[in-house]
């Protein structure tokens, strides 16, 4: 089983679509939270941190469900330059930090 | 904003050959990390490195080498490229609250 999963997808959605992913993680270890987003032959860039109490930015909110051991990202009103691919990064600490990164959701915003 | 440079967005090898693949940062991390991102197998970790001149394997470090010689810099050093190390190489470096900032990456093809 891997450490940290997620629906590869595609999600396929029209503009102003309200669209949730999910990413489990198996590691009770994992200490920290965070969704990246990458666009097509790029790097990844941060998106934003997970916290216990959720976290909004914009029409961006993040959860945690540490009983669950799922986090999640819930995307309002989807614009056409939302169409990426999203990681679910997770922080362990077993000694050292390890981070464990989810293969990606991809989304695609439809006009 | 961190910046971190890889020094080549492309590169074509042969089979055989040493490849070098250098990245700087800014902005006086301690710890900077190679990963390689493959469809369908997200990004798996080569080699990382927490101080200069330390050095410790990932996940995949067959096949590659390392160099830390100042903290600002770390090097993929790939010894005799072969065909399955044709890949996208990202390296990041990691600040003190744990996000990852990653460079543009290297797009490798070994022929």
């Amino acid at each position: 089983r891997k450490e940290v999963e997620q629906d590869p997808g595609p999600f396929n959605v029209p503009e102003g679509a309200t669209v949730a992913f999910n990413c489990t993680y198996s590691n009770s270890a994992s200490q920290s939270f965070f969704w990246y987003r990458q666009d097509c032959r790029k790097e990844p860039k941060l998106l934003m941190s997970v916290y216990s109490s959720g976290n909004e930015d914009g029409r961006f909110t993040a959860q945690l469900n540490r009983a669950s051991q799922y986090i999640s990202l819930l995307i309002r009103d989807s614009k056409l330059s939302d169409s990426a691919t999203y990681l679910c990064v997770v922080i362990l600490n077993t000694g050292g930090f390890k981070t464990i990164f989810g293969a990606g959701t991809r989304l695609f915003v439809k006009a | 904003d961190v910046k971190v440079t890889q020094s080549s967005r492309y590169l074509v090898k042969r089979t055989g050959e040493k490849v070098f693949l250098e990245c700087v940062q800014d902005m006086d991390h301690e710890n900077m990390f190679w990963y390689r991102q493959d469809p369908g197998l997200g990004l798996r970790l080569i080699y990382f490195s927490y101080d200069v001149k330390m050095k410790e394997k990932g996940d995949i470090p067959e096949g590659y080498s390392v160099s830390r010689e100042k903290k600002e810099r770390f090097s993929l050093i790939l010894e005799s490229a072969s065909t399955n190390q044709t890949s996208m190489y990202l390296c990041a470096t990691r600040a003190s609250n744990e996000k990852l900032f990653f460079g543009s990456g290297t797009q490798l093809s070994v022929l």
